[in-house]
Formats: structure tokens, C-alpha cells, sequence
């Protein structure tokens, strides 16, 4: 176990609607990213937070948006649902600012009807 | 041109062969080099990291990195059935301000015969 929890497990939404995603850290990790993972793809980086700022993001609109919590919780948010959302929603944290040794959580698995 | 490319597969072979997995890469700046191997339904799980060219061993697993040919290998000696999963590598350069995201393969998936 990476001691990287997220929640919900699965999700089924519908197109248009908002979802929040979860994510609790191992304690003391200061960076958490999320990726999304389409199926039979790699992961896709979504963006990072260090210490509760925004700290890069990847190619994905401004309809997805995160914050991260003192106590080294995080959530992904997702605005106007679009079908070509469904994917697996993987967070992943790390000690400093290096993703070089990366844990990841499950995942959370959304459909978007 | 996707800045990593790595053969999806499907790859099976039986038990107790040597499993060679491979990864092209264009992007120059990428320094650190990753392998996650990942079961069904389940999240990356990180198996070897390195930063430098040449091989890094842990186990049955050997890791090889080829700056030159922007080429990076796993190697599983003496598989096992637990083998069985998708392997992914990624990789990761460090920008100026310090932030970085990684980049990944899509995936080999792999069986293990008994």
C-alpha cells in the first residue's frame, strides 16, 4: 500500500454536471499531482500543487481546477461534464517538489453519460 | 510525434523467461526516468527510477537508460505469473522554476503463461 487514499472509488455522471474528486496524501508529502487515464492510455498530467499553490499544469481547460489542504488532503474538481471525461482519475504524491519517487492512489474511476 | 512512445503489446511469455520492455523518447530534457507497473483497477506502483544512463538493478528487475539513443529498457529476469500486469514508463525534466510533470507511455500489458 502507497498510503494514498481517493475517493469515491466510482462515479457515474452526466454531461454538464460538476464532480469533485478526493485525495488524502501520505503525511509529510508536500506535492500532489493528478493525471488522467483513459483506457488502454498512460496517465496524462493534469496539474501539480506543492504546499497548497498551483505548481504546473498540463494540457487540460480551465474546467478542471484542484486545491490541496494543510493536511495534505487535495481535491480535483471538474466543471461541464463532457463524455470524453470518463477516465480513471489518478492522484499521486511526493515528498518535495521531485517526482521521481511518485505513490499513487487507486484511482477514481468517473462515467460520463 | 508523441514525446514517448512504448509498444502497447499485448506481450505474453512463460513463466521463468527474461521479460525486455522498451521506451523511445524525443524530448532531450528529460532526466529522470520511471518504470510503474499496474494491475487492473489499480493505481501505477513504482518499480525503479533512474537519472543517469546505464543499468540500475533491484531484484529481478534491471532498469537501462541510453541517453545517447533516447532509449530506456526493463528487464524482468526469471517471470512469474505476480508478473502479470501493464508496465509503464515515464519520465520527467525539470523546468526552470523547479516544477515538473511526468510523461508517460501508454503502456505495455504483459502475461506471464505458468
Amino acid at each position: 500500500e502507497t498510503g494514498v487514499t481517493q475517493s469515491p472509488t466510482h462515479l457515474i455522471k452526466t454531461r454538464g454536471q460538476q464532480v469533485t474528486l478526493r485525495c488524502s496524501s501520505q503525511s509529510g508529502h508536500n506535492t500532489v499531482s493528478w493525471y488522467q487515464q483513459a483506457l488502454g492510455q498512460g496517465p496524462q498530467f493534469i496539474f501539480q500543487y506543492y504546499r497548497e499553490e498551483e505548481n504546473g499544469r498540463g494540457n487540460f481547460p480551465p474546467r478542471f481546477s484542484g486545491l490541496q489542504f494543510p493536511n495534505y488532503s487535495s481535491e480535483l474538481n471538474v466543471n461541464a461534464l463532457e463524455l470524453d471525461d470518463s477516465a480513471l482519475y489518478l492522484c499521486a504524491s511526493s515528498l518535495g517538489e521531485g517526482l521521481e519517487t511518485q505513490y499513487f492512489g487507486p484511482g477514481t474511476r468517473l462515467l460520463v453519460l | 510525434q508523441k514525446e514517448v512512445e512504448q509498444d502497447p503489446g499485448p506481450l505474453s511469455v512463460p513463466e521463468g523467461a527474461i521479460v525486455s520492455l522498451n521506451c523511445t523518447y524525443s524530448n532531450s530534457a528529460f532526466q529522470y526516468f520511471m518504470w510503474y507497473r499496474q494491475y487492473s483497477r489499480k493505481g501505477p506502483e513504482l518499480l525503479m527510477y533512474t537519472y543517469s544512463s546505464g543499468n540500475k538493478e533491484d531484484g529481478r528487475f534491471t532498469a537501462q537508460v541510453d541517453k545517447s539513443s533516447k532509449y530506456i529498457s526493463l528487464f524482468i529476469r526469471d517471470s512469474q505469473p505476480s508478473d502479470s500486469a501493464t508496465y509503464l514508463c515515464a519520465m520527467s525534466a525539470r523546468s526552470n522554476f523547479g516544477n515538473e510533470k511526468l510523461t508517460f507511455g501508454t503502456g505495455t500489458r504483459l502475461t506471464i503463461i505458468p
